[in-house]
C-alpha cells in the first residue's frame, strides 16, 4: 500500500525557521520530492532526495532517511510569500508513478 | 523560460459528455504526466507517458480515460463520459529524459461537471 502523512497546518513567524515533516510507507521507493503550491496554482518543484542525508538549496533544505521512511523540508528566513501548501511526493521503484501526500498548509505571520 | 501550457483554463460540461483537455509540454521533454486535484484534496497521479505509450497508470485511470500525443507538441487527456466526481483541477506535467527528478507542472484546467 501507499501512505504518506504530513501535518495539515503549520504557522510560523516571518524571519523564523520551520520544519515540515513527511512520513511514508510505500511499496517501492525511488526518490522523494517536495513541491510548493500556492492556492489556486500548480505545484512547483522545490527539492529531490533519493539518498539519505541533507540537500540544501538556498533557504530550503530537505532531509531523507530511507530506513525510517521519513523526510523533512526546512525553510529558513521565512518570508510572507512562503505562505503556501508544501507537498511531499514519493516516486515508485520502477516507472513514473508518483504518490503525493495531503500537503501541509503553512501560514507565515508578520 | 520554457513552460508547460494547458488549455482551456476552465471547462464546464454536462454529465455524460466527453471532454478533451489539452497540454503542450516543454519542447525537449519526453516524459509526460496527468494529475488531478479535487478541490481541497491532495494531488493524485493519473498516468505517465513515454515513447508514445503509457508508462504507468493509477487505479483512477480507468477505461473512461485515455491519453494521446497526436503530434509533436500536444498531449491530451480524454474523459469519455464525464461524471460529477470528475470535477477537479487537472494538471499536466513534463520532465526530460536526463533528469526525471524535476517535473514542471502546467497551470491546470479546472473541469466542472454539471
Amino acid at each position: 500500500g501507499q501512505n504518506i502523512d504530513q501535518p495539515t497546518e503549520m504557522t510560523a513567524t516571518e524571519g523564523a525557521i520551520v520544519q515540515i515533516n513527511c512520513t511514508y510507507q510505500t511499496s517501492g521507493f525511488n526518490g522523494l520530492f517536495w513541491y510548493q503550491q500556492h492556492a489556486g496554482e500548480a505545484p512547483t518543484f522545490l527539492s529531490y532526495n533519493v539518498l539519505d542525508g541533507l540537500e540544501e538549496k538556498g533557504r530550503f533544505s530537505s532531509f531523507l532517511s530511507r530506513s525510517k521512511g521519513y523526510s523533512y523540508l526546512l525553510l529558513k528566513e521565512l518570508q510572507m510569500k512562503d505562505s503556501a501548501s508544501y507537498l511531499c511526493a514519493v516516486r515508485s521503484l520502477y516507472g513514473q508513478n508518483f504518490v503525493f501526500g495531503p500537503g501541509t498548509r503553512l501560514s507565515v505571520l508578520p | 523560460e520554457p513552460e508547460v501550457t494547458q488549455t482551456p483554463s476552465h471547462q464546464v460540461t454536462q454529465m455524460g459528455q466527453e471532454v478533451i483537455l489539452h497540454c503542450v509540454p516543454i519542447s525537449n521533454h519526453l516524459y509526460f504526466y496527468w494529475y488531478r486535484q479535487i478541490l481541497g484534496q491532495k494531488v493524485e497521479f493519473l498516468v505517465s507517458f513515454y515513447n508514445n505509450e503509457i508508462s504507468e497508470k493509477s487505479e483512477i485511470f480507468d477505461d473512461q480515460f485515455s491519453v494521446e500525443r497526436p503530434d509533436g507538441s500536444n498531449f491530451t487527456l480524454k474523459i469519455r463520459s464525464t461524471k460529477l466526481e470528475d470535477s477537479a483541477m487537472y494538471f499536466c506535467a513534463s520532465s526530460d529524459v536526463g533528469s526525471t527528478d524535476t517535473q514542471y507542472f502546467g497551470p491546470g484546467t479546472r473541469l466542472t461537471v454539471l
